[in-house]
């Protein structure tokens, strides 16, 4: 089955800075990568996705980068703000599963104002 | 109501008692979840249903039993848990045609 890395596991940042998180996957045929924010006592919210034709996607402050070629997918988070302090998960759908993801571990950022 | 719903959202449980967990989506998608999350671990898929037909049981101990009535509501009934089984239990649900999945806020289960 598919199989997602997430990297890191915790990141600190200054406020302003910026934050990158990276994700693999190993399904090649894999065609959807959305990532979550979850905030503490609540549920996953999804914050932007790419699919596989797109190489970047931007929204505001946050971006994806994906690179088949390489199996692996980006997070980026621009001026970084103490709300943007959560945990991020990134997610796979793999090219045979019907609507089924794969997440990553999880990544614990932290904004320091 | 808007997005996907659930309740109760704090459930504290006998590992001999029975209860259920509720979900309902509120966004005309076909396909629903159940996902266990525990501390320092990553979403767990426990179940998966397309257009109210289980497709997917990823080896989820029969202790816990899902029921899709309708592509609207999803329940978890629960039996003679065990306190390993205290977790976060998500919902989730997505469209066929763009694949996006929306998660519930959760039911924070406690098995004493």
């Amino acid at each position: 089955g598919e199989n997602v890395e997430q990297h890191p596991s915790t990141l600190s940042v200054q406020e302003g800075d910026s934050a990158v998180i990276k994700c693999t996957y190993s399904d090649s045929a894999s065609n959807y990568f959305p990532w979550y924010k979850q905030e503490l006592g609540k549920g996953p919210q999804l914050i932007i996705d790419i699919r596989s034709n797109v190489g970047e996607k931007k929204d505001q402050r946050i971006a994806v980068t994906l690179n088949k070629t390489a199996k692996h997918f980006s997070l980026h988070i621009t001026e970084t703000q103490p709300e943007d302090s959560a945990v991020y998960f990134c997610a796979v759908r793999g090219g045979t599963s019907y609507g089924k993801l794969t997440f990553g571990q999880g990544t614990i950022l932290t904004v320091h104002p | 109501e808007t997005g996907v719903t659930q309740t109760p959202r704090h459930l504290v449980m006998g590992m001999t008692n029975k209860k259920s967990l509720k979900c309902e989506q509120h966004l005309g998608h076909n396909a629903m979840y159940w996902y266990k999350q525990s501390a320092k671990k990553p979403l767990e898929l426990m179940f998966v249903y397309n257009f109210k037909e289980q497709t997917e049981n990823n080896s989820v101990p029969s202790r816990f039993s899902p029921e899709c009535p309708n592509s609207s509501h999803l329940f978890l009934h629960l039996h003679t848990l065990q306190p390993e089984d205290s977790a976060l239990y998500l919902c989730a649900s997505s469209s066929a045609r763009t694949g996006e999945q929306y998660f519930g806020p959760g039911t924070r289960l406690t098995v004493t």
